[in-house]
């Protein structure tokens, strides 16, 4: 069973970057047709979708709203994946889930295994 | 503001059958599959249907998924104290280049 796990600060500072890694196990990071992202959710709010990745590396997608602040990366060899949002403020404040993406999603992907979400709080 | 449009809320008594409306538009519901996710309080949302209607395994049969031009919707049948929960749909979306997901719905088992 593959499980996931979000780790990394649970508060940061105006203006700075929120750095987050999700570790995959029970499965492999590198299998075939599997993208790796993120979607967060402000308290009380709705699911909004960060950003996905190939395993490889090669093919990144970004919310077009949040692009130019992020950055997705993957290390296959520590089966991670991680997430920067530079220049943070309050509006970020959300719990972060990481989740993997089976297939492309203009192609019937879909996210089928998630973790279980880690509350990340912009405060100074 | 979602691109995904859903009821806020929905409700039904238990046994009844309830329905949760998505609608999108032609770059997203209308040429890319729809899922549904669905999430209890206080836990992360879980796969419920993918590719329209498909189930995963272990999501019970009451629980089914249709889509018709730019349109989806969810039906739960028999409906149980233990699917109060919030439902999300999401679809990928052309012009976006990204996923977009509806508001989300909180069904209330009355």
């Amino acid at each position: 069973q593959l499980q996931l796990q979000e780790s990394g600060p649970g508060l940061v500072k105006p203006w700075e970057t929120l750095s987050l890694t999700c570790t995959v196990s029970g499965g492999s990071i590198s299998r075939s047709s599997s993208y790796w992202g993120w979607i967060r959710q402000p308290p009380g709010k709705g699911l909004e979708w960060i950003g996905t990745m190939y395993y490889s590396g090669t093919t990144i997608y970004y919310n077009p709203s949040l692009k130019s602040r992020v950055t997705l990366s993957v290390d296959t060899s520590k089966s991670q994946f991680s997430l920067k949002l530079s220049s943070v403020t309050a509006a970020d404040t959300a719990v972060y889930y990481c989740a993997r993406q089976l297939g492309s999603g203009s192609y019937g992907g879909y996210f089928d295994y998630w973790g279980q979400g880690t509350l990340v709080t912009v405060s100074s | 503001q979602s691109v995904l449009t859903q009821p806020p809320s929905a409700s039904g008594t238990p046994g009844q059958r309830v329905t949760i409306s998505c609608s999108g538009s032609s770059s997203n519901i209308g040429s890319n599959t729809v899922n549904w996710y669905q999430q209890l309080p206080g836990t992360a949302p879980k796969l419920l249907i993918y590719t329209n209607n498909q189930r995963p395994s272990g999501v019970p049969d009451r629980f089914s998924g249709s889509r018709s031009g730019t349109s989806a919707s969810l039906a739960i049948s028999g409906l149980q104290s233990e699917d109060e929960a919030d439902y999300y749909c999401a679809a990928w979306d052309d012009s976006l280049n990204g996923w977009v997901f509806g508001g989300g719905t909180k069904l209330t088992v009355l």
